[in-house]
């Protein structure tokens, strides 16, 4: 199972762009790389998926370099309602549909 | 959209009651998670469950149990319950065809306090 390494906490100001960086180094070929955003008080909820390059939707982008050890998501000008716990999951939707949350980066947006 | 709901978002019990944490999803999903969330730990699975009556493991299952007699409803039970058991409970479901194969749907959780 691929390990994923994100950091533990980011800062940010209003208007300006996040990327957050997941490091799997052992991801497999037929894994996914998915991240979930998790708001206090609620459960977390899928934001973006992809498999290598890059892929965007009306949430964030998510970038994947040709090796895919690596993978970044970015959220453009962020806002204070983008304070969330973020999480880095690789899959590769053959285990009974279970996942493997870490612990994922808090990202504070500030004023 | 997927709804999956919670009996209780605030439930308060004592040690050695039986506790029961009730989770329902209107999609249809064959699979249904249980986990439990503690600051610094993020989220632990405790149980899951692939079709009616089927359970397997997490990593924390010591404890609980669980129970699935029917595909939309999937029960987390604590046995007697014990104050290290206070946590936020998170139930979640997914499906295992089409486009949104494997995206959890998560309920908005039973934060359980143990007395």
């Amino acid at each position: 199972l691929a390990k994923t390494t994100q950091p533990i906490s980011m800062d940010s100001y209003e208007g300006q762009e996040v990327n957050i960086t997941c490091s799997h180094n052992n991801i497999a070929t037929n894994d996914y790389i998915t991240w979930y955003q998790q708001f206090p008080s609620q459960g977390p909820r899928f934001i973006i998926q992809g498999y290598k390059t890059k892929v965007t939707n009306e949430v964030a982008s998510l970038f994947i370099p040709a090796d895919r050890k690596s993978s970044t998501l970015s959220l453009p000008r962020v806002s204070l309602s983008d304070t969330a716990v973020y999480y880095c999951l690789v899959d590769r939707g053959s285990t009974l549909g279970r996942l493997y949350f870490g612990r994922g980066t808090q990202l504070t947006v500030w004023p | 959209d997927v709804k999956v709901t919670q009996s209780s978002r605030y439930l308060v019990k004592r040690t050695g009651e039986k506790v029961f944490l009730e989770c329902v999803q209107d999609m249809d999903h064959e699979n249904m998670f249980w986990y439990r969330q503690d600051p610094g730990l993020g989220l632990r699975l405790i149980y899951f469950s692939y079709d009616v009556k089927m359970k397997e493991k997490g990593d924390i299952p010591e404890g609980y149990s669980v129970s699935r007699e029917k595909k939309e409803r999937f029960s987390l039970i604590l046995e007697s319950a014990s104050t290290n058991q206070t946590s936020m409970y998170l139930c979640a479901s997914s499906t295992t065809t089409g486009l949104a194969r494997d995206t959890q749907y998560f309920g908005p959780g039973t934060r359980l306090t143990v007395l």
